[in-house]
């Protein structure tokens, strides 16, 4: 069964420095995508970043980027030059890369982010 | 572009009343999808779609319906709610594999059971 991993409730990060977000998973599916996502107050689920399993780089996408590390199943996200805006609840999700399956994703407990000044 | 549209945002029911979540999305997407959101828990699959006509179970079931008779449109219904059925619902759309093949989420309903 398919099984994400975030391990860390809540994290804090001074505007303009880089911040990791972790996410390890657990899957018996040799090819899946992983996702992760930005809730931020209002509420709406907004996409970052994908990754999927055979990507040979990391995914990036402006500031964000995905440190994929196939061997450790773990899906970090990376935010560089954090602002304000960044302060929201973060989830990694993943999806087995099975036509019937495209809308399935398996999420995180998510990580709640706050930039401070 | 409306995208994902949920409706109502917000409803308050009885115990044993019933209801239907709507959701519409006007981008052709195959693929719909039912999450419910509870704290410390994250997104749990409730029901799923492959397209029309075709809908199966996702990890949370119990105690909803669905059903798709166009693309456009999955409603989620609730037969008899249960305090226990008090969350947020999201529901999603995607066009599949094609690229990264993202989740487009609606805005959410808020339901609360008393």
């Amino acid at each position: 069964a398919q099984k994400i991993t975030q391990t860390q409730p809540g994290m804090f990060v001074q505007e303009k420095e880089a911040v990791t977000l972790d996410c390890t998973y657990d899957t018996s599916d040799p090819s899946y995508g992983l996702f992760w996502y930005k809730q931020p107050s209002s509420g709406e689920m907004i996409f970052l970043i994908y990754q999927g399993s055979y990507d040979q780089q990391n995914a990036t996408e402006g500031r964000y980027s995905l440190n994929f590390q196939k061997a450790r199943k773990s899906a970090n996200l990376v935010i560089s030059a954090s602002q304000l805006g960044d302060s929201a609840m973060y989830f990694c999700a993943m999806r087995e890369r099975d036509t019937g399956t495209a809308s399935k994703l398996t999420f995180g407990t998510g990580t709640r982010l706050q930039v401070t000044l | 572009n409306a995208g994902v549209t949920q409706t109502p945002k917000f409803q308050v029911l009885k115990t044993g009343q019933s209801m239907t979540l709507q959701c519409a999305q006007d981008m052709n997407h195959e693929y719909m999808s039912w999450y419910r959101q509870d704290p410390g828990m994250g997104l749990r699959l409730i029901h799923y779609s492959v397209g029309a006509g075709i809908t199966d179970q996702g990890e949370v079931p119990n105690g909803y319906n669905v059903s798709r008779s166009t693309t456009e449109d999955f409603p989620l219904r609730l037969l008899s709610a249960a305090p226990s059925q008090t969350s947020v619902y999201f529901c999603a759309s995607t066009k599949g594999l094609a690229n990264t093949g993202e989740l487009f989420f609606g805005e959410g309903s808020r339901l609360t059971v008393l």
